[in-house]
């Protein structure tokens, strides 16, 4: 079955502009994860959208934001970026019960200059 | 807040040696635990679960290892290969979550 997509894979963006990212989850999952990964802090959870529904979120200021169709497909945007928001940028697939790992994309790397 | 950790940062293993990764997490209340395997350049792929209710499960060439006493988690890796090294990380989800809290990962060398 197909992976988990995301695109683009790279991205350099300007400070203070703003950015989108995509992410197509496997067939028949539900829920998508975001995280923020980086070298000094690791894996850290931004948000997570089921069924179109924003079901958890994580300490990120508002300038993250995301959503999801009905396709389960999901976007997040960052708005006036910053160069701290450099990072690799995951997206986690799941059928959304807590109790199944996830499946990852190979991420969007984000360059802010 | 809680958190979960790891002992090792790196870890360098001769091809063919079995390898030990090890993972501490504070929440007692975590009932689901996962390792995942991140090589360079791709997103973390999952290896195997745990669930609190058992102590060890086996994979191929891989098992977990639960001690709840002492809020311990591991994982073996046998006849360890070149295409093993890569980043592991081990992740908790607390109990009523459907997040899981991710360790900081220990990064394993295999050397041929």
């Amino acid at each position: 079955k197909a992976g988990v997509t995301q695109t683009p894979r790279y991205l350099i963006k300007t400070r203070g502009q703003q950015v989108t990212l995509s992410c197509s989850p496997i067939s028949g999952h539900r829920s998508v994860s975001w995280y923020q990964q980086t070298p000094g802090q690791g894996l850290q959870f931004l948000f997570e959208y089921f069924s179109e529904t924003q079901r958890n979120k994580g300490n990120f200021p508002g300038r993250f934001s995301g959503r999801q169709f009905s396709n389960s497909r999901s976007e997040m945007n960052v708005s006036t970026l910053e160069l701290g928001d450099s990072a690799l940028y995951l997206c986690a697939s799941s059928l959304g019960t807590g109790m199944e790992g996830y499946t990852f994309g190979s991420g969007t790397r984000l360059t802010v200059v | 807040g809680e958190s979960v950790g790891l002992h090792l940062p790196t870890l360098s293993v001769q091809e063919g040696d079995n390898s030990i990764i090890n993972c501490a997490y504070s929440n007692s209340a975590s009932d689901y635990f996962i390792w995942y395997k991140q090589e360079s350049g791709k997103g973390p792929q999952f290896i195997i679960d745990i669930r609190s209710n058992m102590d060890k499960r086996q994979g191929q060439r891989v098992t977990v290892l639960l001690n709840k006493t002492v809020k311990h988690l591991s994982l073996q890796i046998a006849a360890t290969q070149p295409g093993d090294s890569a980043v592991y990380f081990c992740a908790e989800r607390p109990g009523g979550s459907y997040i899981p809290t991710f360790g900081r990962g220990t990064s394993l060398i295999v050397h041929p």
